[in-house]
């Protein structure tokens, strides 16, 4: 069985320019969410999708944007890009027929931006 | 607001050592409690997760950890750590209340030969 799979795996960026990054979760998973991995701040949760609704949010500002299509891949966007965006992105899947809070997790998105 | 703490940010074993670490959380109701790991250059993965009933459960690896609620703790332990454990552990909480996971900073642990 094919894990979470993103891509692309390493991108870099400049100040100002808007980046898009996609996942594919695990075949039959119909929930994906999302996280950023930085150093000083570990793993933070930006948003979660179900039946290509979003069903949570975090704190992160409205230049971080996702959907979630029909068969359940799912894209992330970042508008606007900073420095400060600079961070590993890491997509979830799970199953969500009932939250567990079970994920099974992507290799990343490692973007730089410059 | 949920948060989540882990006591040690580095540790540094030799094999054979034991190992603890610890991890505490600040959510009034039910829970779900997980610790992932991340292997160098690998994708984060599930090691052990507590649901409901024994307090102590087991994961992969030799790996365990004991639910304690009356200190929201969920610390974790391995009697004898190999160079293979070398990883960043991360400890993570799920509510319903806030649906969603909520990790800790993690804890680095380098196991030396």
């Amino acid at each position: 069985k094919a894990g979470v799979t993103q891509t692309p795996r390493y991108l870099i960026k400049t100040r100002g320019q808007q980046v898009t990054l996609s996942c594919s979760p695990i075949s039959g998973h119909r929930s994906v969410s999302w996280y950023q991995q930085t150093p000083g701040q570990g793993l933070q949760f930006l948003f979660e999708y179900f039946s290509e609704t979003q069903r949570n949010k975090g704190n992160f500002p409205g230049r971080f944007s996702g959907r979630q299509f029909s068969n359940s891949r799912s894209e992330m966007n970042v508008s606007t890009l900073e420095l400060g965006d600079s961070a590993l992105y890491l997509c979830a899947s799970s199953l969500a027929s009932r939250d567990t809070g079970e994920l099974f997790f992507g290799e990343g998105s490692r973007l730089t931006v410059l | 607001a949920q948060s989540v703490s882990q006591h040690n940010h580095h540790v540094i074993l030799s094999e054979a050592a034991s190992l603890e670490l610890g991890c505490n959380y600040s959510y009034g109701g039910t829970v779900n409690l997980f610790w992932y790991v991340q292997y160098p250059g690998q994708h984060l993965q599930l090691l052990l997760k507590y649901f409901s009933g024994d307090p102590l459960v087991k994961g992969i690896k030799g790996f365990e950890a004991e639910f304690i609620k009356s200190k929201f703790s969920f610390n974790l332990r391995k009697p004898s750590v190999q160079w293979s454990d070398t990883a960043e552990y991360f400890c993570a909480v799920f509510s319903g209340g806030y649906n969603k996971l909520i990790f800790g900073a993690g804890t680095r642990l380098a196991v030396h030969p």
